[in-house]
Protein backbone atom coordinates (compact mmCIF):
# COMPACT_ATOMS: atom_id res chain seq x y z
CA UNK A 1 0.00 0.00 0.00
CA UNK A 2 1.40 3.64 -0.47
CA UNK A 3 2.98 5.21 2.10
CA UNK A 4 4.32 8.77 2.38
CA UNK A 5 7.68 8.94 4.29
CA UNK A 6 8.92 12.10 5.18
CA UNK A 7 12.72 13.10 5.03
CA UNK A 8 15.06 14.14 7.35
CA UNK A 9 14.05 12.48 10.13
CA UNK A 10 14.89 14.90 12.93
CA UNK A 11 15.36 18.76 12.77
CA UNK A 12 16.72 20.62 15.44
CA UNK A 13 16.52 23.96 14.79
CA UNK A 14 16.95 27.73 16.41
CA UNK A 15 13.71 29.71 16.89
CA UNK A 16 12.86 32.18 14.52
CA UNK A 17 14.83 29.67 11.78
CA UNK A 18 12.82 28.27 8.89
CA UNK A 19 12.42 24.35 9.27
CA UNK A 20 11.36 22.20 5.84
CA UNK A 21 10.59 18.77 5.60
CA UNK A 22 10.03 16.67 2.56
CA UNK A 23 7.71 13.60 1.95
CA UNK A 24 7.69 11.21 -0.93
CA UNK A 25 4.95 8.52 -2.03
CA UNK A 26 4.82 5.85 -4.49
CA UNK A 27 1.80 6.11 -6.15
CA UNK A 28 -0.95 8.58 -7.85
CA UNK A 29 -3.10 10.51 -5.29
CA UNK A 30 -6.27 12.15 -5.03
CA UNK A 31 -4.65 14.54 -2.32
CA UNK A 32 -1.59 15.06 0.64
CA UNK A 33 -2.32 15.86 3.90
CA UNK A 34 0.03 17.24 6.24
CA UNK A 35 -0.41 16.65 10.47
CA UNK A 36 1.68 17.83 13.89
CA UNK A 37 1.35 15.67 16.86
CA UNK A 38 2.24 16.84 20.07
CA UNK A 39 4.10 14.28 22.58
CA UNK A 40 0.87 12.73 24.21
CA UNK A 41 -1.10 13.96 21.80
CA UNK A 42 -3.51 13.17 18.55
CA UNK A 43 -2.45 14.24 15.75
CA UNK A 44 -3.89 17.68 14.42
CA UNK A 45 -4.48 18.93 10.66
CA UNK A 46 -2.24 21.60 9.14
CA UNK A 47 -2.81 21.82 5.61
CA UNK A 48 -4.41 19.72 2.63
CA UNK A 49 -2.85 20.05 -0.85
CA UNK A 50 -5.02 18.56 -3.80
CA UNK A 51 -2.98 16.73 -6.73
CA UNK A 52 -4.39 19.47 -9.07
CA UNK A 53 -2.73 22.39 -6.95
CA UNK A 54 1.19 23.03 -6.48
CA UNK A 55 1.65 25.25 -3.72
CA UNK A 56 -0.74 26.23 -0.62
CA UNK A 57 -0.46 28.49 1.92
CA UNK A 58 -1.86 28.55 5.89
CA UNK A 59 -0.15 31.14 8.30
CA UNK A 60 3.57 30.47 8.57
CA UNK A 61 3.23 27.14 7.33
CA UNK A 62 3.89 26.59 3.16
CA UNK A 63 3.17 23.19 1.68
CA UNK A 64 4.33 22.41 -2.31
CA UNK A 65 3.29 19.34 -3.93
CA UNK A 66 5.60 18.00 -6.96
CA UNK A 67 3.47 14.84 -8.35
CA UNK A 68 5.87 14.37 -11.67
CA UNK A 69 8.44 13.73 -8.62
CA UNK A 70 5.67 12.62 -6.05
CA UNK A 71 7.15 14.55 -3.53
CA UNK A 72 5.67 17.65 -1.13
CA UNK A 73 7.62 19.61 1.16
CA UNK A 74 6.22 21.59 4.27
CA UNK A 75 8.01 24.91 5.08
CA UNK A 76 7.54 26.13 8.75
CA UNK A 77 8.45 29.93 8.77
CA UNK A 78 9.74 32.28 11.76
CA UNK A 79 9.75 28.80 13.77
CA UNK A 80 8.92 28.91 17.44
CA UNK A 81 9.25 26.62 20.45
CA UNK A 82 5.74 25.93 20.33
CA UNK A 83 6.42 24.73 16.76
CA UNK A 84 8.22 21.56 18.48
CA UNK A 85 6.25 18.43 17.46
CA UNK A 86 6.40 15.88 15.08
CA UNK A 87 5.17 15.93 11.53
CA UNK A 88 3.49 13.61 9.32
CA UNK A 89 2.41 13.25 6.04
CA UNK A 90 -0.57 11.02 4.99
CA UNK A 91 -1.76 10.37 1.11
CA UNK A 92 -5.15 9.89 0.08
CA UNK A 93 -4.75 7.42 -3.02
CA UNK A 94 -8.44 7.65 -4.18
CA UNK A 95 -10.33 10.66 -2.55
CA UNK A 96 -11.42 7.97 0.05
CA UNK A 97 -10.56 9.07 3.08
CA UNK A 98 -8.60 6.36 3.62
CA UNK A 99 -5.09 7.69 4.82
CA UNK A 100 -1.38 6.30 4.76
CA UNK A 101 0.94 8.03 7.01
CA UNK A 102 4.86 8.50 6.83
CA UNK A 103 6.90 7.91 9.62
CA UNK A 104 6.84 11.15 11.43
CA UNK A 105 9.65 14.14 11.41
CA UNK A 106 10.49 14.83 14.90
CA UNK A 107 10.91 18.67 14.73
CA UNK A 108 12.57 20.62 17.86
CA UNK A 109 12.84 24.47 17.78
CA UNK A 110 15.46 25.76 20.76
CA UNK A 111 14.23 29.05 22.05
CA UNK B 1 -17.55 21.92 20.32
CA UNK B 2 -16.44 18.48 21.62
CA UNK B 3 -13.36 16.62 19.65
CA UNK B 4 -13.06 13.02 19.32
CA UNK B 5 -13.62 11.39 22.95
CA UNK B 6 -11.04 7.98 23.07
CA UNK B 7 -11.35 6.14 26.59
CA UNK B 8 -9.46 5.11 29.08
CA UNK B 9 -6.42 7.03 28.21
CA UNK B 10 -4.36 4.80 29.62
CA UNK B 11 -4.53 1.21 30.34
CA UNK B 12 -2.23 -1.54 31.77
CA UNK B 13 -3.29 -5.01 31.95
CA UNK B 14 -1.73 -8.56 31.74
CA UNK B 15 -1.94 -10.39 28.64
CA UNK B 16 -4.35 -12.58 28.20
CA UNK B 17 -6.66 -10.31 29.29
CA UNK B 18 -10.07 -8.81 27.21
CA UNK B 19 -9.02 -5.09 26.47
CA UNK B 20 -11.76 -2.73 24.99
CA UNK B 21 -11.01 0.64 24.03
CA UNK B 22 -13.45 3.33 23.36
CA UNK B 23 -14.21 6.06 20.97
CA UNK B 24 -17.09 8.77 20.15
CA UNK B 25 -16.24 10.39 17.08
CA UNK B 26 -17.31 14.13 16.35
CA UNK B 27 -21.12 14.29 15.88
CA UNK B 28 -21.69 14.55 11.78
CA UNK B 29 -18.85 12.59 10.82
CA UNK B 30 -19.95 9.91 8.86
CA UNK B 31 -16.27 7.92 8.84
CA UNK B 32 -14.09 6.76 11.57
CA UNK B 33 -10.76 5.37 11.51
CA UNK B 34 -9.12 3.06 14.31
CA UNK B 35 -5.13 3.55 14.51
CA UNK B 36 -2.63 2.20 15.77
CA UNK B 37 0.98 4.10 16.19
CA UNK B 38 4.31 2.61 17.60
CA UNK B 39 7.86 3.71 17.16
CA UNK B 40 8.82 0.74 14.85
CA UNK B 41 6.05 0.67 13.04
CA UNK B 42 4.34 4.20 12.75
CA UNK B 43 0.96 5.04 12.24
CA UNK B 44 -1.15 1.93 11.16
CA UNK B 45 -4.60 1.87 9.58
CA UNK B 46 -7.22 -0.81 11.53
CA UNK B 47 -10.10 -0.41 10.66
CA UNK B 48 -12.28 2.27 9.11
CA UNK B 49 -16.28 2.51 9.09
CA UNK B 50 -18.28 4.32 6.53
CA UNK B 51 -22.00 5.57 8.11
CA UNK B 52 -20.97 2.74 10.80
CA UNK B 53 -20.81 0.09 8.23
CA UNK B 54 -16.84 -1.17 8.15
CA UNK B 55 -15.13 -0.33 5.15
CA UNK B 56 -11.48 -1.80 5.45
CA UNK B 57 -10.45 -4.28 8.10
CA UNK B 58 -7.46 -5.41 6.32
CA UNK B 59 -5.27 -3.90 8.76
CA UNK B 60 -6.71 -5.65 11.65
CA UNK B 61 -3.75 -7.38 12.74
CA UNK B 62 -5.25 -10.73 13.74
CA UNK B 63 -8.62 -12.60 14.81
CA UNK B 64 -7.94 -11.27 18.16
CA UNK B 65 -8.73 -7.52 17.35
CA UNK B 66 -12.38 -6.62 16.63
CA UNK B 67 -13.90 -3.37 16.18
CA UNK B 68 -17.72 -2.85 16.01
CA UNK B 69 -19.56 0.43 15.65
CA UNK B 70 -23.23 0.39 16.92
CA UNK B 71 -24.57 3.78 16.53
CA UNK B 72 -22.96 6.47 14.69
CA UNK B 73 -21.77 8.08 18.05
CA UNK B 74 -19.89 5.26 19.49
CA UNK B 75 -17.23 2.78 18.33
CA UNK B 76 -15.22 0.04 20.75
CA UNK B 77 -11.82 -1.53 19.58
CA UNK B 78 -11.50 -5.00 21.60
CA UNK B 79 -8.54 -7.26 21.85
CA UNK B 80 -9.24 -10.67 23.51
CA UNK B 81 -7.09 -12.33 24.42
CA UNK B 82 -4.40 -9.59 24.62
CA UNK B 83 -0.43 -9.92 24.01
CA UNK B 84 2.71 -8.14 25.02
CA UNK B 85 3.32 -7.22 21.42
CA UNK B 86 -0.38 -5.45 21.74
CA UNK B 87 1.13 -2.35 23.23
CA UNK B 88 0.84 0.77 21.63
CA UNK B 89 -1.16 4.02 21.31
CA UNK B 90 -4.43 3.09 20.18
CA UNK B 91 -6.16 6.44 18.09
CA UNK B 92 -9.65 7.09 16.95
CA UNK B 93 -10.06 9.58 14.45
CA UNK B 94 -13.52 10.99 12.73
CA UNK B 95 -13.70 13.06 9.65
CA UNK B 96 -17.25 14.32 7.55
CA UNK B 97 -15.36 12.91 4.33
CA UNK B 98 -15.27 14.27 1.27
CA UNK B 99 -11.24 15.42 1.34
CA UNK B 100 -12.46 16.76 4.99
CA UNK B 101 -9.53 16.82 7.44
CA UNK B 102 -9.31 14.00 10.12
CA UNK B 103 -10.04 14.88 13.41
CA UNK B 104 -7.89 12.46 15.96
CA UNK B 105 -8.89 11.75 20.00
CA UNK B 106 -5.89 12.01 22.40
CA UNK B 107 -5.18 8.22 22.02
CA UNK B 108 -5.17 5.19 24.57
CA UNK B 109 -1.61 4.11 25.66
CA UNK B 110 -2.09 0.40 26.30
CA UNK B 111 0.41 -1.47 28.28
CA UNK B 112 0.31 -5.84 28.32
CA UNK B 113 2.52 -7.00 30.56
Amino acid sequence: SQQGEEDPQALSIQEGENATMNCSYKTSINNLQWYRQNSGRGLVHLILIRSNEREKHSGRLRVTLDTSKKSSSLLITASRAADTASYFCATDANGNNRLAFGKGNQVVVIP
Amino acid sequence: DAGVIQSPRHEVTEMGQEVTLRCKPISGHDYLFWYRQTMMRGLELLIYFNNNVPIDDSGMPEDRFSAKMPNASFSTLKIQPSEPRDSAVYFCASTLGGNQPQHFGDGTRLSIL
